[in-house]
């Protein structure tokens, strides 16, 4: 059975950090990884998703990195600045029909 | 134009009653979802259509029913309301290739009083 952890739970940190969110998975067999952001009292918003296939994917100060093997994932955020502040969502997509396995998630909060 | 539309957003009810929300997506998309997040902020599926057909089905009790009218439609009616079932429930659609990405709409935050 397919089970997603996220570490850590909360993060704290002054605005210009450079900061890494974790997500490991059990189960390797996964079709791509999404990270999300949520808001809050707001709906999910997709950052970055990363095929099986590829090791990394980037966008603007966000790169996801996959290493499927051992079951992680990494979320970097250059320079953080206080609008990231945010529930940040890791899930991966495993069997034929696209159902996505999240983890709690890592509530971040980048003060001025 | 919002891609992954719900209403109501907010649903406030008694125990007992029977209540449906409602998705509406723009995107051209041939699935759809419903996912739950509980109090631990925890998301997991309920359902899932491709194309007005059931798909995914995790274990849910009987009282929650899916409706898919047309692919871009997906309501979610629920009988009997408990405590259990406040939650925030979002819908969410994918194409059914390529990447399969999903898109979320915004919640509807059920109370059950």
């Amino acid at each position: 059975k397919q089970e997603v952890t996220q570490i850590p739970a909360a993060l704290s940190v002054p605005e210009g950090e450079n900061l890494v969110l974790n997500c490991s998975f059990t189960d390797s067999a996964i079709y791509n990884l999404q990270w999300f952001r949520q808001d809050p009292g707001k709906g999910l918003t997709s950052l970055l998703l990363i095929q099986s296939s590829q090791r990394e994917q980037t966008s603007g100060r966000l790169n996801a990195s996959l290493d499927k093997s051992s079951g992680r994932s990494t979320l970097y955020i250059a320079a953080s600045q206080p609008g990231d502040s945010a529930t940040y969502l890791c899930a991966v997509r495993t069997g034929g029909y696209n159902k996505l396995i999240f983890g709690a998630g890592t509530r971040l909060a980048v003060h001025p | 134009d919002t891609a992954v539309s719900q209403t109501p957003k907010y649903l406030v009810t008694q125990m007992g009653n029977d209540k449906s929300i409602k998705c509406e997506q723009n995107l051209g998309h041939d699935t759809m979802y419903w996912y739950k997040q509980d109090s631990k902020k925890f998301l997991k599926i309920m359902f899932s259509y491709n194309n007005k057909e059931l798909i995914i089905n995790e274990t849910v009790p009987n009282r929650f029913s899916p409706k898919s009218p047309d692919k871009a439609h997906l309501n979610l009616h629920i009988n009997s309301l408990e405590l259990g079932d406040s939650a925030v429930y979002f819908c969410a659609s994918s194409p059914a290739g390529g990447t399969y990405e999903q898109y979320f709409g915004p919640g509807t935050r059920l109370t059950v009083t």
